[in-house]
């Protein structure tokens, strides 16, 4: 079945350290690729994207994200966290022949600590 | 750029009632829009997707006569809430895609609370 499995829950970082998070997707063509950031009670930003190409892909906040085939994983990664990162993260991906519409996974919540 | 608004930002309402939420693009064209529902502290789920001036798809399992969806034109798609009901309350977020790409942007979502 297609899904999309974000492993971490929760995952606490002490601010100014690396941040790796987890997405792994099971389609039988690679999707596109995403991730999205929510603060509570907002709406998404998007982080970053992936659709073809350099599998290492920069985004904005300096996130970054490696898209490898053969683990079909996008790990979101951050080398120094900073406090107003601390937020829920969501990866998704998306189909062409749905018309992009997104499957989410269940997300994770990032704790920042000083 | 690409800059999705809704309205209202939050609302509350009797049980029984219809409720409209608006989802706008700004400043492009959107021929899809989509409409995700997330319940407090989960991931959204896509309830539907609407191509201007045609029908919405509705997701298995959402009610299309409880939900309805309009999209009327190229930057506003409308999702009423009709006889609302106490389970209906969540964050309901849409979504607008430029043209044949793959991105979507987000609205800041509508939280509804039905009484």
């Amino acid at each position: 079945a297609q899904s999309v499995t974000q492993p971490d829950i929760h995952i606490t970082v002490s601010e100014g350290a690396s941040l790796e998070l987890r997405c792994n997707y099971s389609y039988g063509a690679t999707p596109y690729l995403f991730w999205y950031v929510q603060s509570p009670g907002q709406g998404l930003q998007l982080l970053l994207k992936y659709f073809s190409g350099d599998t290492l892909v920069q985004g904005i906040k300096g996130f970054e994200a490696e898209f490898k085939r053969s683990q079909s994983s996008f790990n979101l990664r951050k080398p120094s966290v900073h406090w107003s990162d601390a937020a829920e993260y969501f990866c998704a991906v998306g189909l062409p022949n749905s018309g992009y519409a997104l499957n989410f996974g269940k997300g994770t919540s990032l704790l920042v600590t000083p | 750029g690409a800059v999705v608004s809704q309205h209202p930002s939050r609302v509350i309402c009797k049980s029984g009632t219809s409720v409209k939420i608006e989802c706008r693009s700004l400043d492009f064209q959107a021929t899809t829009m989509f409409w995700y529902r997330q319940f407090p502290k989960q991931s959204l789920m896509l309830m539907a997707t609407s191509n201007e001036g045609s029908k919405a798809t509705y997701e298995q399992g959402v009610e299309k006569d409880k939900f309805l969806i309009n999209h009327a034109s190229l930057t506003l798609s409308t999702l009423t809430v009709t006889s609302a009901h106490p389970e209906d309350s969540s964050f309901y977020i849409c979504s607008a895609r430029p043209g044949q790409g793959g991105t979507q942007y987000f609205g800041p979502g509508t939280r509804l609370l039905v009484l």
